[in-house]
């Protein structure tokens, strides 16, 4: 249950789009449609932005948007906004009733 | 609303034993799957242990299978999670969560410190 591997930052000016992405393998990410990802802004709880690799659950802003290929998954944050600084996390099941949660990633906006 | 109210955490010395709660509210407990997710203090998060609605399927991570034990009393809305064999690396925040594949509502989580 190795940690799925995310780049330890990335950053946009407002109005970007930056792309955030989560890398597994065919055990995993690659193996099954349950990757979701998680916004968590300091001292705060995470919250859901995305589940089964790319539905959104309702509240979410349509600003953000998964999807994977292969054994890599990925999050896209379009029109990027002050209030999406914070760090990110993807988590995908890894078979054998297991999940395994990405390394994190923090998004500085500019 | 969905409420998940956390307790029980607190300092233990290693190789001891605690047990931390969650009590549920605002939606049909016995109808979800629960997790526990911890994080240790400036790191990221880490799955625990899910559990199914009836409590017949339980599942951990191998950091802590064999000392941690999920369970859940559907009658009081309640999920628990006994910690045995503690150790420093167990340090985290403990996060009760509701679902598996999707956590779609997290508590506020307690914090658990393995320390002499």
């Amino acid at each position: 249950q190795s940690a799925l591997t995310q780049p330890r930052s990335v950053s946009g000016s407002p109005g970007q789009s930056v792309t955030i992405s989560c890398s597994g393998t065919s055990s995993d990410v690659g193996g099954y449609n349950y990757v979701s990802w998680y916004q968590q802004h300091p001292g705060k709880v995470p919250k859901v932005m995305i589940y089964d690799v790319s539905k959104r659950p309702s509240g979410v802003p349509d600003r953000f948007s998964g999807s994977k290929s292969g054994n890599t998954a990925s999050l896209t944050i379009s029109g990027l906004q002050a209030e999406d600084e914070a760090d990110y996390y993807c988590c995908s099941y890894a078979g054998r009733y297991s999940f395994v949660f990405g390394s994190g990633t923090k998004v500085t906006v500019l | 609303e969905v409420y998940l109210v956390e307790s029980g955490g607190g300092l233990v010395q290693p190789g001891g034993s605690l047990r931390v709660s969650c009590a549920a509210s605002g939606f049909t407990f016995s109808s979800q799957w629960m997790t526990w997710v911890r994080q240790a203090p400036g790191k990221g998060l880490e799955w625990v242990a899910s559990i199914k609605e009836d409590g017949s399927e339980k599942y951990y991570a191998d950091s802590v299978r064999g000392r941690f034990t999920i369970s859940r009393d559907n009658a009081k809305d309640s999920l628990f999670l006994q910690m045995n064999s503690l150790r420093a690396e167990d340090t985290a925040v403990y996060y009760c969560v509701r679902g598996a594949a999707g956590l779609d509502y997290w508590g506020q989580g307690t914090l658990v410190t393995v320390s002499s």
